[in-house]
């Protein structure tokens, strides 16, 4: 079964930290990698796709995708209140899987 | 351009009570998700159509949920008799095809069995 596992957390650091969230995956069938973010209440929105091994930046936003070692990860630099949420990794073989999540806190 | 629209927003029923709950995709995206969010867990696909047809429903309890996109733009899900397990977020996304990499979602149905 193609599972993604996201089995750190919940997260807190300090305002201006880097935050740094992992997510691994079973099958190694998948091309496509993203990152969700969701707000208490609200519904999950895209934040960064990785389809290639190595990084992708995109503002404070870093995606990491190591395929040999089947994981993906989601760094955020200089870390502000407003990136408390849950972070969603979701990988698509025939169909677009979810992980758990995981709840980020940062403290002001 | 118009995002994904779904409703209602939220719905308490009785558990033995059907429920049905509406979704319009993003104009022009030919594939459409059924997602349920149960609270602390990541978002279950449930079906999934490209226009009026069905590409996977391995996870939807087909006995007692159901879902349809008739002209392949609205879509509904139905859910006859509900549990109380059913409680959850219901969220409704859809992208340009099945192959394509970004979904964009609803703000979801929240569904409260009692």
């Amino acid at each position: 079964q193609k599972e993604v596992e996201q089995n750190s957390g919940p997260l807190s650091v300090p305002e201006g930290a880097i935050a740094s969230l992992n997510c691994t995956y079973s099958d190694r069938g998948s091309q496509s990698f993203f990152w969700y973010r969701q707000y208490s209440g609200k519904s999950p929105e895209l934040i960064m796709s990785i389809y290639s091994n190595g990084d992708k930046e995109d503002g404070r936003f870093t995606a990491q995708l190591n395929k040999a070692s089947q994981y993906v990860s989601l760094l955020i630099r200089d870390s502000q209140p407003s990136d408390s949420a849950t972070y969603l990794c979701a990988v698509r073989w025939s169909k677009l899987t979810f992980g758990k999540g995981i709840t980020l806190s940062v403290r002001p | 351009e118009a995002g994904v629209a779904q409703s209602p927003r939220y719905k308490i029923i009785e558990k033995r009570q059907s429920v049905a709950f509406w979704c319009n995709p993003i104009s022009g995206h030919a594939t459409l998700y059924w997602y349920q969010q149960i609270l602390g867990q990541g978002p279950k696909l449930l079906i999934q159509f490209q226009n009026n047809g069905v590409v996977d429903d391995s996870q939807l309890p087909k006995d007692r949920f159901s879902a349809e996109r008739l002209k392949g733009v609205d879509s509904t899900l139905k859910i006859q008799p509900a549990k109380l397990e059913d409680s959850a977020v219901y969220l409704c996304a859809s992208s340009r095809n099945v192959g394509d990499t970004e979904a964009f979602f609803g703000q979801g149905t929240r569904l409260t069995v009692v």
